[in-house]
């Protein structure tokens, strides 16, 4: 079965401790993989698509990297405002197959 | 430029009766998918519409029905409400079938 499953299920971090989530796939034909950050009551926000193993994109204090079958997505010195969900979803024919995401809070 | 614009952003519903939730893309998209999100899960995929036909469906049961218009919008129908359809519905727009989503703020539907 399709399956996109992200860890840990939930992140609590000093400000300016670095940390990563994991997003793990067992998609066949993967069409690109995607990041996103939800805040409360919103909308997902797009974040990035990576399409092939060894891909890397960067975003300010985010940075996203793909494996053949993982994804991980380093935030590095984080601030309370990074603080949401964070959604990775695997394009899957004609749907996006989304993980249930981590939720980060970042203190003071 | 406006993003995917989606109303309302917030009703009430009583069991039993129908809901009609609006989706405007991104001008220029011509895909929109809709999604239902459950509390503390990832969206679920409902349908995908491109150039007004159907191309996907996801595993909801048929009182679950959606069109798109000439214009690319869009309208998600729910009939015969459940508890568990209590759910914010999100609509996402990409130029195709194959690129980039970008979705709306949602619908939050309250069943009760």
């Amino acid at each position: 079965e399709d399956q996109v499953t992200q860890s840990p299920e939930a992140l609590r971090l000093q400000e300016g401790e670095s940390s990563s989530l994991n997003c793990s796939y067992t998609v066949s034909g993967l069409r690109g993989l995607f990041w996103y950050r939800q805040d409360p009551g919103k909308g997902p926000e797009f974040l990035f698509t990576l399409y092939s193993a060894g891909e890397e994109k960067e975003k300010e204090r985010l940075k996203a990297t793909l494996t053949k079958k993982e994804s991980f997505l380093h935030i590095t010195a984080p601030k309370p405002e990074d603080s949401a969900t964070y959604l990775c979803a695997v394009h899957y024919t004609d749907k996006l197959i989304f993980g249930t995401g981590t939720r980060l809070q970042v203190f003071p | 430029d406006a993003g995917v614009t989606q109303s309302p952003t917030h009703l009430i519903k009583t069991r039993g009766q129908h809901v009609t939730l609006r989706c405007s893309p991104i001008s220029g998209h011509k895909s929109v998918s809709w999604y239902q999100q459950v509390l503390g899960q990832g969206p679920q995929f409902i349908f995908q519409y491109y150039e007004k036909e159907e191309r996907g469906r996801g595993n909801f049961p048929d009182r679950f029905s959606a069109r798109q218009f000439p214009n690319y919008s869009s309208e998600l129908n729910v009939n015969a409400l459940l508890l568990g359809d209590s759910a914010l519905y999100l609509c996402a727009s990409s130029w195709g079938t194959g690129d980039g989503y970008t979705f709306g703020s949602g619908t939050r539907l309250t069943v009760v």
